[in-house]
């Protein structure tokens, strides 16, 4: 069973970081793209960032370029996002997603990032 | 950035009716294009990818069409567990865009 499984989040002051950890399971990581989406609380969902399988490209959205760095150990399972200089929009669930065919079919549950003083 | 519009904003539906939900791309987006169902407290959900291929253990009820800019996802006969919201979102190209949702309400 495919599984992703994000830890991380949490309350962090403004100008703070954060190191987001998505914990893949029941595939194999190193063949697949992956992505961080989130959501603030009662509105839209946006594409944060992607990386290709072997970590050669990144991608970012506008709104993190410069601050938010992507990730991935694929002998741990594991993808990251580091997120320095947090801003109180930033609050939001962030969510892991697979890439693949069909794209985008496995989410995690979130992890909630608060950014406030 | 390709923008993805979405409407209505909210559907007020009965149960066993027809849902028709549409999303326009700013530009084209070919077939890039694929449907979410969200209920609240839970992870957005694939339902529709390549804008009319239905994905693993989603109802028939469910379908996708539509190419290029204009797309519409249908649910043929609402069930109550069908009632929630609705995200287009394409993948054509980076950065990928979602629409801002639909929110399918009980009538």
């Amino acid at each position: 069973e495919v599984q992703l499984v994000e830890s991380g989040g949490g309350l962090v002051q403004p100008g703070g970081s954060l190191r987001l950890s998505c914990v893949a399971s029941g595939f194999t990581l190193r063949s697949y793209w992956m992505y961080w989406v989130r959501q603030v609380p009662g509105k839209g969902l946006v594409w944060v960032s992607r990386i290709n399988p072997d970590e050669s490209v990144t991608r970012y959205a506008d709104s993190v370029k410069g601050r938010f760095t992507i990730s991935r150990d694929n002998a741990r399972n594991t993808v990251y996002l580091q997120m320095n200089s947090l801003r109180a929009e930033d609050t939001a669930v962030y969510y892991c997603v697979r890439g693949g065919s069909p794209p985008f079919e496995y989410w995690g549950q979130g992890t909630p990032v608060t950014v406030s003083s | 950035e390709i923008v993805m519009t979405q409407s209505p904003a909210t559907m007020s539906v009965s149960p066993g009716e027809r849902a028709t939900l549409s999303c326009r791309a700013s530009q084209s987006v070919d077939n890039t294009l694929a449907w979410y169902q969200q209920r609240p407290g839970q992870a957005p959900r694939l339902l529709i990818y390549g804008a009319s291929t239905g994905a693993a253990g989603v109802p028939a009820r469910f379908t996708g069409s539509g190419s290029g800019t204009e797309f519409t996802l249908t649910i043929s006969s609402l069930q109550s567990e069908d009632f929630a919201i609705y995200y287009c979102q394409h993948y054509n190209d980076w950065p990928f865009t979602f629409g801002q949702g639909t929110k399918l309400e009980i009538k």
